[in-house]
């Protein structure tokens, strides 16, 4: 079955203890991506990557770290977590270099609370 | 001016009902355009792609008016399904999507 899977799925932890958010496709997907979903500011782009070892900034990359040594991974670091960091976190792959064209499938989501 | 804005509703309707959602966008370079939806605290899905004016898929219309930079979704006889927050989705202008913030529906017995 294709899909991206997501873990953990749920997260509560403490400020200041780094953890990764792992995201996995198996559909060979090129393109690959982090959105944070907080209520009123819709999804917002953390960090997305065209290919492996190539990764780049989103609209909110602040306090995240990714990288892209796989085609199939893109895993998400936060290295020092902050309470505004508290936020539902999807991974998106898509099928071309082009992600504007064509349909994005979306991870089931991570919520992490940060306290 | 937003990069998208979209009435965050919610629309209360009842089932079979008639319901249009809009959207306008403010990049002008955009040249391909989705509706995602989103059931509460799940993953967005893909709804339908738009393509040239418009196009229709079952009882899923989406109009394109790239004159006036609006996007629309009509949904016809409404389902309890139905009930879920709508994201309008244009193409931004270097390869990644826009996400607006969703219209809220819920279709009621």
């Amino acid at each position: 079955e294709a899909q991206v899977t997501q873990n953990p799925r749920y997260l509560i932890t403490v400020t200041g203890k780094k953890l990764t958010v792992t995201c996995s496709q198996n559909m060979n997907h090129e393109y690959m991506s982090w959105y944070r979903q907080d209520p009123g500011l819709g999804l917002r782009q953390i960090y997305y990557s065209m290919n492996v070892e190539v990764t780049d900034k989103g609209d909110v990359p602040e306090g995240y770290k990714v990288s892209r040594k796989e085609k199939r991974n893109f895993p998400l670091i936060l290295e020092s977590p902050s309470p505004n960091q508290t936020s539902l976190y999807f991974c998106a792959s898509s099928t071309i270099l082009a992600p504007s064209t064509d349909t994005q499938y979306f991870g089931p989501g991570t919520r992490l609370t940060v306290l | 001016r937003k990069e998208v804005e979209q009435d965050p509703g919610p629309f209360n309707v009842p089932e079979g009902a008639t319901v249009a959602f809009n959207c306008t966008y403010s990049n002008s370079a955009s040249q391909s355009f989705f509706w995602y939806r989103q059931d509460c605290r799940k993953e967005p899905k893909l709804l339908m792609s738009v393509y040239s004016s418009g196009n229709e898929d079952g009882r899923f219309t989406a109009q394109l008016n790239r004159a006036s930079q609006y996007i629309s979704l009509l949904i016809r006889d409404s389902k309890l399904s139905d009930s879920a927050t709508y994201l309008c989705v244009p193409g931004g202008s270097q390869g990644n999507l826009i996400f607006g913030k969703g219209t809220k529906l819920s279709v009621k017995p």
